[in-house]
């Protein structure tokens, strides 16, 4: 069974600070992962995907097939990074989207 | 483009009545997958229609069933309510298919409760 977990809740870090947002995932396959992003009052969006390999408002995600995780990170955090975070996982012939429970990030000014 | 709508925002039933949430995808999307949000969780999929026909559907009774129209827009409709159906349920539209670019739009949302 497919299962995406983001262990913590909740994060809070300095402006400035380095942030990590982990999730593990468990999938017989080679699933895409993807990280969505939902700012206070904002609709749910999409912030970066494992096969694009690409920075997003200087967050990056690296796919370890090894330890079946896609951590966020962010080398310098802002306090605009202050929003729910939920990692999610598209299984091999599917069309949708297994979530995480999301972790809230703080950035403290 | 205003993106995906959905209707309406939000609602109150009662134990055992009927609901009908509405929602148009956004301009260019012919697909549009519901998922259902409980307070602390993450989303969980519904179930997901192109081309008017489902096409696939997480783990949810029957009480749960869709349609979608040949102008794309969908709507979600749940039967004899539940305590535990009261959520936030979400829209997102898409292209079909499995094509590394093809990502979901999603809607605001229609918050439901339930009492």
């Amino acid at each position: 069974a497919q299962r995406v977990t983001q262990p913590e809740k909740l994060l809070s870090v300095f402006k400035g600070a380095p942030v990590e947002l982990k999730c593990n995932y468990s999938y017989s396959g080679s699933p895409e992962l993807f990280w969505y992003v939902q700012y206070s009052r904002q609709r749910l969006q999409l912030l970066l995907r494992h096969i694009s390999r690409e920075s997003i408002k200087g967050f990056t995600a690296d796919l370890n097939k090894g330890e079946t995780s896609f951590h966020l990170k962010k080398p310098f955090a802002q306090e605009e990074d202050s929003a729910m975070y939920y990692c999610a996982l598209r299984g091999v012939g599917a069309n949708n989207l297994f979530f995480g429970t999301g972790t809230r990030l703080t950035v403290i000014p | 483009d205003a993106g995906v709508t959905q209707s309406p925002t939000h609602l109150i039933k009662t134990r055992g009545q009927q609901v009908t949430l509405r929602c148009s995808p956004k301009s260019g999307h012919d697909t549009v997958s519901w998922y259902q949000q409980a307070l602390g969780q993450g989303p969980q999929f519904i179930f997901q229609y192109y081309e008017e026909e489902e096409r696939q559907r997480g783990n949810f009774p029957d009480r749960f069933s869709g349609h979608q129209f040949p102008n794309y827009s969908s709507e979600l409709n749940v039967n004899a309510l539940l305590l535990g159906d009261s959520a936030l349920y979400l829209c997102a539209s898409s292209l079909w298919g499995l094509s590394g670019a093809n990502v979901l739009t999603f809607g605001a949302g229609s918050r439901l409760t339930v009492l």
